[in-house]
């Protein structure tokens, strides 16, 4: 069953530009993750919001996480064409020992 | 270098036939899983291990089977059984469990001539 989805499904910017991508999930969560995949390749870990966090920074990544809305954003920016990519968030419960992945937002930067 | 392997890279099978995923991780961590990807879509849990000498079947168990008879290796075997089997399969490892982040190897691209 599908926990996370990602909005938009694609996302085209020009270099420079902020690139936001969101993830809705449906029951609650201890942790969110965002992970990324070059074509072709395996995922990487990006960054791990835990339930009663709200912010977290990584260099040119910020992410939030709203409970209450079961909602949580990824902001990427200064965008390179090297973060051509597809990302995805995927939920952690406190019931379950498995990582429940969305379908994804696929990320064009044009140089 | 620590890190999670694959092998091979592509796979090609014939009908009809079982054919053996590898994946080994030298980064201690107890817990393994197999996941699959179809083409612009998410990943999908086949089965999952968080200590040797068990595993647990995830959504998609039908047609795979799996061992974990050492910390560092957890093989996927793709049987007959499997209708559909061409797919871009990703092993990962955790620490502990799913609330830890997941590390990924490079993954094995099967397809079914």
């Amino acid at each position: 069953s599908q926990q996370g989805e990602e909005d938009p499904q694609a996302l085209s910017i020009q270099e420079g530009e902020n690139a936001t991508m969101n993830c809705s999930y449906k029951t609650s969560i201890n942790n969110l993750q965002w992970y990324r995949q070059n074509s072709g390749r395996g995922l990487v870990h990006l960054i791990l919001i835990r339930s009663n966090e709200r912010e977290k920074h990584s260099g040119r990544l910020r992410v939030t996480l709203d409970t209450s809305k079961k909602s949580s954003s990824l902001l990427i920016t200064a965008s390179r064409a090297a973060d051509t990519a597809s990302y995805f968030c995927a939920t952690a419960s406190d019931s379950s020992y498995k990582l429940i992945f969305g379908s994804g937002t696929r990320l064009l930067v044009r140089p | 270098d620590g890190g999670i392997t694959q092998s091979p890279k592509y796979l090609f099978r014939k009908e009809g036939q079982n054919v053996t995923l590898s994946c080994e991780q030298n980064l201690n961590h107890d817990a393994m899983y197999w996941y699959r990807q179809d083409p612009g879509q998410g990943l999908r849990l086949i089965y999952y291990s968080q200590i040797v000498n068990d595993f647990q079947k995830g959504d998609i168990a039908e047609g795979y089977s799996v061992s974990r008879e050492k910390k560092e290796s957890f093989p996927l075997t793709v049987t007959s059984a499997q209708k559909n089997p061409t797919a871009f399969y990703l092993c990962a490892s955790s620490i502990l469990g799913a609330r830890d982040e997941q590390f990924f190897g490079p993954g094995t691209r099967l397809t079914v001539l």
